[in-house]
């Protein structure tokens, strides 16, 4: 059974650069079967894709976020990770990895980590 | 940017009640391509329904979808103690995907 886990600092300064990282286990990234996401949740507040990444490196990225977002993906790692450029508090949020079947049509989460909260503050 | 809204805000329901949820898209979803999912308080959402009408793997078929073009449903006939919960729409037909603001349905 696939399993995803986040990891990284749960608090980040305004202005720096928010960096998390997604391990996977049970499956491969490199199988090429799967898009792997990062979506976050405000708290008390709904669901924001950020964008996804495939095994080769290729990348796409939700428009509202592109400026600031890097998506990377080590395979020898069987890691991805997420970093989020010049933050602000509204970028206070629960984290999430997800996976998404390249045998389906479009993007849909099947597999999800558990989340982690990143607080921006001072 | 295709925007998901979903009505009702939340739903007081009794266990063994049928709840149905409205999800409504600013602009046709293409191909029905339409997600709900479900999340309780301090999980992340699991996927109950693809393309509008299909049950993810492991679902109990008391979850049932519907709907086209703008508009779909989530209907779950008989509400078990484990279904109270937030629901979420997602559309992957145009990109950007989208998510709905959700659909709690709590004990009445």
């Amino acid at each position: 059974q696939v399993q995803l886990q986040e990891s990284g600092p749960g608090l980040v300064k305004p202005s720096q650069t928010l960096s998390l990282t997604c391990t996977v286990s049970g499956g491969s990234i490199s199988s090429g079967d799967y898009y792997w996401s990062w979506i976050r949740q405000p708290p008390g507040k709904g669901l924001e894709w950020i964008g996804y990444i495939y095994y080769s490196g290729s990348t796409y990225y939700n428009p509202s976020l592109k400026s600031r977002v890097t998506i990377s993906v080590d395979t020898s790692k069987n890691q991805f990770s997420l970093k989020l450029s010049s933050v602000t508090a509204a970028d206070t949020a629960v984290y999430y990895c997800a996976r998404s079947d390249t045998a389906m049509v479009g993007l849909i989460f099947d597999y999800w980590g558990q989340g982690t909260l990143v607080t921006v503050s001072s | 940017e295709i925007v998901l809204t979903q009505s009702p805000g939340t739903l007081s329901l009794s266990p063994g009640e049928r709840a149905t949820l409205s999800c409504r898209a600013s602009q046709s979803v293409s191909s029905s391509y339409l997600a709900w999912y479900q999340q309780k308080p301090g999980q992340a959402p699991r996927l109950l329904i693809y393309g509008a009408s299909s049950r993810a793997t492991g679902i109990p078929d008391r979850f049932s979808g519907s709907g086209s073009g703008t508009d779909f449903t989530l209907t779950i006939s008989r509400l078990e103690p484990e279904d109270f919960a937030v629901y979420y729409c997602q559309q992957y037909g145009s990109s950007p995907l989208t998510f709905g603001p959700g659909t709690k349905v709590d004990i009445k």
